[in-house]
């Protein structure tokens, strides 16, 4: 049971280059998201995607797109990367139940550093 | 806008020692809340939550959380540590139903000594 798969793991950038972070789960959420990490800042939300075909800010939003592929996948991309994007990423997912959702499944992360 | 206040960047424990990790939030209605666990090199994984009901929610592990209104707290206790419970905590909180935005806290890094 893999739960919410992110590649890749680990990846260095030049400034300006693009990349894509990909994440897939295979647990039938709906809700998608992606996180960064930043020591001292706990983690902040970049985007989500509440359903396949939607998405929507985060609190971090600023270089990063998102696509929503399909119901399992939620990419992230940087198209012209910076060293401020230096960070660890995280996917999750999330299944809406009535009134009591919220927990939510966490890849292994994506750490991403760019020189 | 919600947010979450975790005061304590590192607190060290004894073994067997019993433990409090503090998380304060601010939210003008009672919000959900959680508690999330980092082991090194991994992602977080779900602790505890609380949306109603009994103010003392209990969750893995052996862990147990009190919801405190008048004091926006969603404090989390243990009361004999083991040493895997190093590991980094955060807490967080969402506003209620329909919104998906979970907000977190920076986290309190715990290290355990024998």
């Amino acid at each position: 049971n893999a739960g919410v798969t992110q590649t890749p793991k680990f990846q260095v950038l030049k400034t300006g280059q693009s990349m894509t972070l990909q994440c897939a789960q295979d647990m039938n959420h709906n809700s998608m998201y992606w996180y960064r990490q930043d020591p001292g800042m706990g983690l902040r939300l970049i985007y989500y995607s509440a359903s396949e075909g939607t998405t929507d800010k985060g609190e971090v939003p600023n270089g990063y797109n998102v696509s929503r592929l399909n119901k399992r996948e939620f990419s992230l991309r940087l198209e012209s990367a910076a060293p401020s994007q230096t960070s660890v990423y995280f996917c999750a997912s999330s299944e809406r139940q009535g009134e009591n959702t919220g927990e939510l499944f966490f890849g292994e992360g994506s750490r991403l550093t760019v020189l | 806008a919600q947010s979450v206040t975790q005061p304590d960047i590192h607190i060290t424990v004894s073994e067997g020692a019993s433990l409090e990790l503090r998380c304060n939030y601010s939210y003008g209605a009672t919000p959900y809340l959680f508690w999330y666990v980092q082991s090194p090199g991994q992602g977080l994984q779900l602790l505890l939550k609380y949306f109603s009901g009994d103010t003392l929610v209990q969750g893995i592990k052996g862990f147990e959380a009190e919801f405190k209104r008048s004091q926006s707290s969603f404090n989390l206790r243990k009361p004999s540590v083991h040493w895997s419970d190093a590991a980094e905590y955060f807490c967080a909180v969402r506003p209620g139903f329909g919104n998906e935005k979970l907000t977190f806290g920076t986290g309190t890094r715990l290290t355990i000594i024998p």
